[in-house]
């Protein structure tokens, strides 16, 4: 099992540029997470997938949307890219939703906007 | 306000000495708390949660509920130990984890 892939590891926007980042995981969950990482703030939950077909916003959905494809990939867009949108992005998956299911991560994307 | 925090940036320990990762929490009701931890040049990893009482690793986390605390220790540090620990916490609903900022370990020979 890869367990939850995430594509691409790098990338460099120039301002106001779009992309989407893209997210699946190969374990059969059923709740999908996208996050991102910022120096001396930890993760921060973007938005999140209870299971296929729905999404909810998280702490910081300002400037991203989601899309649940299929039960296994989450894609995460970027339609106007900005600097404070620079940042590491983490997808995580969970088998479900209760407190104590274990969430899987990804290697995280690095995103540099200019 | 939901909160996790953890008060060191960096810990800085020798080899075969105690280490305690320090971790506070602020939340209304019975959360679910857990360890992460990143290993560089590797991804997020869950290194143990709460209600498994378990230890691993060398690593154990005591749940306070008075002091809201969750302070992870190991009684021995080695060096592969060395890497960035982050705390983080569940409440019902389950989808919404809050993370500490995280506090990097650096274990010294």
């Amino acid at each position: 099992n890869a367990g939850v892939t995430q594509t691409p590891k790098f990338q460099v926007l120039k301002t106001g540029q779009s992309m989407t980042l893209q997210c699946a995981q190969d374990m059969n969950h059923n709740s999908m997470y996208w996050y991102r990482q910022d120096p001396g703030m930890g993760l921060r939950l973007i938005y999140y997938s209870a299971s296929e077909g729905t999404t909810d916003k998280g702490e910081v959905p300002n400037g991203y949307n989601v899309s649940r494809l299929n039960k296994r990939e989450f894609s995460l867009r970027l339609e106007s890219a900005a600097p404070s949108q620079t940042s590491v992005y983490f997808c995580a998956s969970s088998e479900g939703w209760e407190p104590a299911d274990t969430q899987y991560f990804g290697p995280g994307t690095r995103l540099t906007v200019l | 306000a939901q909160r996790v925090t953890q008060p060191e940036k960096l810990l800085s320990v020798f080899k075969g000495a105690p280490v305690e990762l320090k971790c506070n929490y602020s939340y209304s009701g019975s959360p679910e708390l857990f360890w992460y931890v990143q290993y560089s040049r590797q991804r997020l990893q869950l290194l143990l949660r709460h209600i498994s009482r378990e230890s691993i690793k060398g690593f154990t986390a005591d749940l306070n509920k008075g002091e809201t605390s969750f302070h992870l220790k190991k009684p021995f540090a080695q060096e592969e130990d060395s890497a960035m620990y982050y705390c983080a916490l569940r409440g019902t609903g389950g989808f919404k984890t809050i993370f500490g900022a995280g506090t990097r370990l650096f274990v010294k020979a």
